[in-house]
């Protein structure tokens, strides 16, 4: 069966230290992925897209990776801050945008 | 400013009554997409429209109703059809570009819709 999973389990990172968050999917050949942001109550909003043929994409603080061939991507997260505590949500392409349960990041002051 | 608006934020209502939740972009985006949010689960896909005057059913469409008359609009009804009316609702919309949705999606800030 097709799925995109994230870590279920919250994440705690110290202040300044970088934080990696994980999304692995099966059964998808996805031509993009695309990395989120949400805060409690509030809409998510987009953070960066990377499509197939890109190995890495940055934005300021922010790394994401794509490997294709192992099924997952990475979300970087550089000199943390507690401001950046929120949940992280990744989603593929297929017909239509599959979304991850997302993972709930927590920077510790 | 451009952006995706949704109300009311919250919203009560008692079971059996059908009750609508509105949604306006004004992005000029041609797709918008209806989305149900409940604890410890992710974004699931309820409706979704690509162009005026057409939709699609996503994952979940039982027990809801949707119409794309406007461009700017895409207004949904939770009918009493539904079992678990109760949950975080997210609209949001995108650019759609040939059938594939390579394009980042703008979401409205949520209506929270209690049913008792």
């Amino acid at each position: 069966s097709q799925k995109i999973e994230q870590n279920s389990e919250a994440l705690n990172i110290q202040e300044g230290k970088t934080a990696t968050l994980t999304c692995n999917y099966t059964n998808y050949s996805p031509a993009y992925l695309q990395w989120y942001r949400q805060d409690p109550g509030r809409g998510p909003v987009f953070l960066l897209l990377i499509r197939e043929n890109e190995k890495e994409k940055r934005k300021e603080r922010l790394k994401v990776t794509f490997d294709t061939t192992l099924k997952q991507s990475l979300f970087h997260i550089t000199a943390s801050q507690p401001a950046d505590s929120a949940t992280y949500l990744c989603a593929l392409e297929d017909d239509k945008i599959i979304f991850g349960k997302g993972t709930r990041l927590h920077i510790l002051p | 400013d451009g952006g995706i608006t949704q109300s009311p934020k919250y919203l009560f209502r008692k079971e059996g009554q059908n009750v609508t939740l509105s949604c306006e972009q004004n992005l000029n985006h041609d797709a918008m997409y209806w989305y149900r949010q409940d604890p410890g689960q992710g974004l699931r896909l309820i409706y979704y429209s690509q162009i005026v005057n057409d939709f699609q059913k996503g994952d979940i469409a039982e027990g809801y109703s949707v119409s794309r008359e406007k461009k700017e609009s895409f207004p949904l009804t939770v009918t009493s059809a539904q079992k678990n009316p109760t949950a975080f609702y997210l609209c949001a919309s995108s650019n759609a570009g040939g059938g594939r949705y390579a394009y980042e999606q703008y979401f409205g800030p949520g209506t929270r819709l209690t049913v008792t």
